[in-house]
């Protein structure tokens, strides 16, 4: 089955500053690759996602790069703010019965005023 | 996302019972997932549903067990076969593509 990994397991960085998270994922048929937010309690909300007919999508201050060939997909969120501090999660997927997302375990980002 | 609805958010039982999960969607949408979620951890998948009377068994299946009889509802039962209860439970619904999937709030399980 499908296996995904996320780095780092936490990152903390000055608010303005910019911060990137990376995955790598073992399927070579996935081709769908979402993001989530989860804050303190929450529930995890879909930020951006990305499909494997595009290498980048962007949506404001936050943008997804996808290299398939090497199998990594990264989240990168520039000018980062306190209330970006929360645990993102990497998600794939691929188009086969159930659509199933195998996560990857997370990431804490810390944004320090 | 508002249209998911979990309840209830806090529940409490004493091991050797089985306690039913509700999640009740209405959006419409054919597809339900339930995860579950430990302390400090990602998710994995429970059971999840493409139609109704009809469901599949995620990674850690063993000790739960669900029914899909309407469109509406997928409610999940942590048996008292389920060795490590206590965790926040989400279920989830598939989106208007083939592939999103939306989170309700969660139900925090805890059993001693």
């Amino acid at each position: 089955g499908e296996n995904v990994e996320q780095h780092p397991s936490t990152l903390s960085v000055q608010e303005g500053d910019s911060a990137v998270i990376k995955c790598t994922y073992s399927d070579s048929a996935s081709n769908y690759f979402p993001w989530y937010k989860q804050e303190l309690g929450k529930r995890p909300q879909l930020i951006i996602d990305i499909r494997s007919n595009v290498g980048e999508k962007k949506d404001q201050r936050i943008a997804v790069t996808l290299n398939k060939t090497a199998k990594h997909f990264s989240l990168h969120i520039t000018e980062t703010q306190p209330e970006d501090s929360a645990v993102y999660f990497c998600a794939a997927s691929k188009n086969n019965a159930g659509n199933m997302l195998t996560f990857g375990g997370g990431t804490r980002l810390m944004v320090k005023p | 996302d508002g249209g998911i609805t979990q309840s209830p958010k806090y529940l409490f039982r004493k091991e050797g019972q089985n306690v039913t999960l509700s999640c009740e969607q209405n959006l419409n949408h054919d597809a339900m997932y339930w995860y579950r979620q430990d302390p400090g951890q990602g998710l994995r998948l429970i059971y999840y549903s493409q139609i109704v009377n009809d469901f599949q068994k995620g990674d850690i299946a063993e000790g739960y067990s669900v029914s899909r009889e309407k469109k509406e509802s997928f409610p999940l039962t942590v048996t008292s076969a389920q060795k490590n209860p206590t965790a926040f439970y989400l279920c989830a619904v598939g989106g208007q593509g083939p592939y999103e999937q939306y989170f309700g709030p969660g139900t925090r399980l805890t059993v001693t």
